[in-house]
């Protein structure tokens, strides 16, 4: 079945790179997503790699994907205080139309 | 910019009681989607919406229903609340269909709570 796992909550100190993992069982998946959710608001898209592709790199921002392991990471350099929030991974396939979100991981940042 | 906006931020309602949720996007958007957001589950589709007048069922629709009579418009209708329908509710909008490169644009939310 469909299914997006991925930790639950991260700690990192200010300035240091997190690394925010999540794993789907489809491997039919077409895309792949990395949403934000700051508190108080809704999911904004933050990235996403098409499944055709290794990895993807956007300002401090880059995304890897292992077909073979079907995973999925998010680093984010030089982490900040306004990078806390919820980090949602998502897939979507077009034999579904539609996209499975995983539990999200909750990035706080120490200082 | 998309806008989705979420009639309400915070509801508190009754066991039983009927519970209208609206939803409105600004962007001409053909499809919208009802989630809710629960700690440690993540976003589970409640029901979604293609076109007017049109409505799918998502992985969670027992307890609900929907409605969306204009395109911009989609409510979720919980006709007789439970407790454990106690939740952020999400609404989301999407230019093209999911699973085909389809951003979607959420609100910022409903939170639930029936008493």
């Amino acid at each position: 079945g469909e299914d997006v796992e991925q930790s639950l909550f991260l700690s990192v100190r200010e300035g240091d790179s997190s690394v925010i993992n999540c794993t789907y069982t489809d491997s039919s998946s077409t895309y792949l997503y990395w949403y934000k959710q700051e508190p108080g608001a809704g999911l904004q898209l933050l990235t996403y790699i098409f499944s055709n592709m290794d990895m993807k790199q956007d300002q401090r921002l880059t995304v890897l994907l292992n077909k073979k392991d079907k995973h999925l990471s998010l680093r984010i350099a030089d982490t900040q205080t306004g990078d806390s929030a919820i980090y949602f991974c998502a897939e979507s396939y077009s034999s579904a139309s539609k996209i499975i979100f995983g539990s999200g991981t909750r990035l706080s940042i120490r200082p | 910019d998309v806008k989705v906006t979420q009639s309400s931020r915070y509801l508190v309602k009754r066991t039983g009681e009927k519970v209208f949720l609206e939803c409105v996007q600004d962007m001409d958007h053909e499809n919208m989607f009802w989630y809710r957001q629960d700690p440690g589950l993540g976003l589970r589709l409640i029901y979604f919406s293609y076109d007017v007048k049109m409505k799918e069922k998502g992985d969670i629709p027992e307890g609900y229903s929907v409605s969306r009579e204009k395109k911009e418009r989609f409510s979720l209708i919980l006709e007789s609340a439970s407790t454990n329908q106690t939740s952020m509710y999400l609404c989301a909008s999407s230019l093209i269909r999911q699973g085909i490169d389809g951003e979607l644009f959420f609100g910022e939310g409903s939170r639930l709570t029936v008493l």
